[in-house]
């Protein structure tokens, strides 16, 4: 079963730095997502994209989050000047068709600021 | 936007006993009703969604109810067993119309746990 592919596993990073996040969605899906958990917490909306353009973004992605989509396979997340707070687990998705059928969550990137 | 409660926050059963885990939602657009299963440390796994032309859908030991009216959706397991023990999310669909790349919004999680 196709899955979409998320590196690295664990990242650790002082606070003030800048990550990247990295997600390979499964090959032939459009649209594209990140979300995030914090430990204990739901799991929440940051950002969609399709057609190399952001479609939405919820009030967590502010301008210290970006993406990008650098070639026809990865899709990353980065996060300049990395605070405290930004600590949890990111989840990159992708689905095949509009809307939020077909979702697939990646393995996910535990991120831990300190 | 939608806005979506889960009901309850822990839930602990017999093996063999059923499960319910109830949400609501706020949005009478929305249309897909998703179900995940999160064990620690692990992604989300869809077990089983609805969409909003039916009431009741089933998969083996899992099922899902949806009340229109009452903007509540259900997810019920039966006979159920120490590994159905894991964080359980429901999510509804908001954002912009059909069309485009819809984010889910999360209910808050049901930790159930299945004694044996």
């Amino acid at each position: 079963e196709p899955e979409v592919t998320q590196t690295p596993s664990h990242q650790v990073t002082q606070m003030g730095q800048e990550v990247i996040l990295r997600c390979v969605p499964i090959s032939n899906h459009l649209y594209f997502y990140w979300y995030r958990q914090i430990l204990g917490q739901k799991v929440e909306f940051l950002v969609s994209f399709y057609n190399n353009e952001i479609s939405e973004k919820s009030e967590i992605f502010d301008d210290q989050f970006s993406v990008e989509r650098p070639d026809g396979s990865n899709f990353t997340l980065k996060i300049r000047s990395t605070k405290l707070e930004d600590s949890a687990m990111y989840f990159c998705a992708s689905s095949v068709q509009a809307g939020v059928y077909g979702y697939t969550f990646g393995s996910g990137t535990r991120l831990t600021v300190v | 936007g939608e806005n979506v409660e889960q009901h309850p926050s822990t839930l602990s059963v017999q093996e063999g006993d059923s499960a319910v885990i109830k949400c609501t939602y706020s949005d009478s657009a929305s249309n897909y009703f998703p179900w995940y299963k999160q064990e620690l440390g692990k992604r989300p796994q869809l077990i089983i969604d609805i969409r909003s032309n039916v009431g009741e859908k089933k998969d083996q030991r899992i099922a899902v109810t949806l009340n229109k009216t009452a903007k509540h959706f259900s997810l019920h397991i039966t006979e159920t067993q120490p590994e159905d023990s894991a964080v359980y999310f429901c999510a509804a669909p908001r954002g912009k119309s059909s069309g485009s790349a819809r984010q889910l919004t999360f209910g808050s999680g049901t930790q159930l746990t299945v004694l044996p």
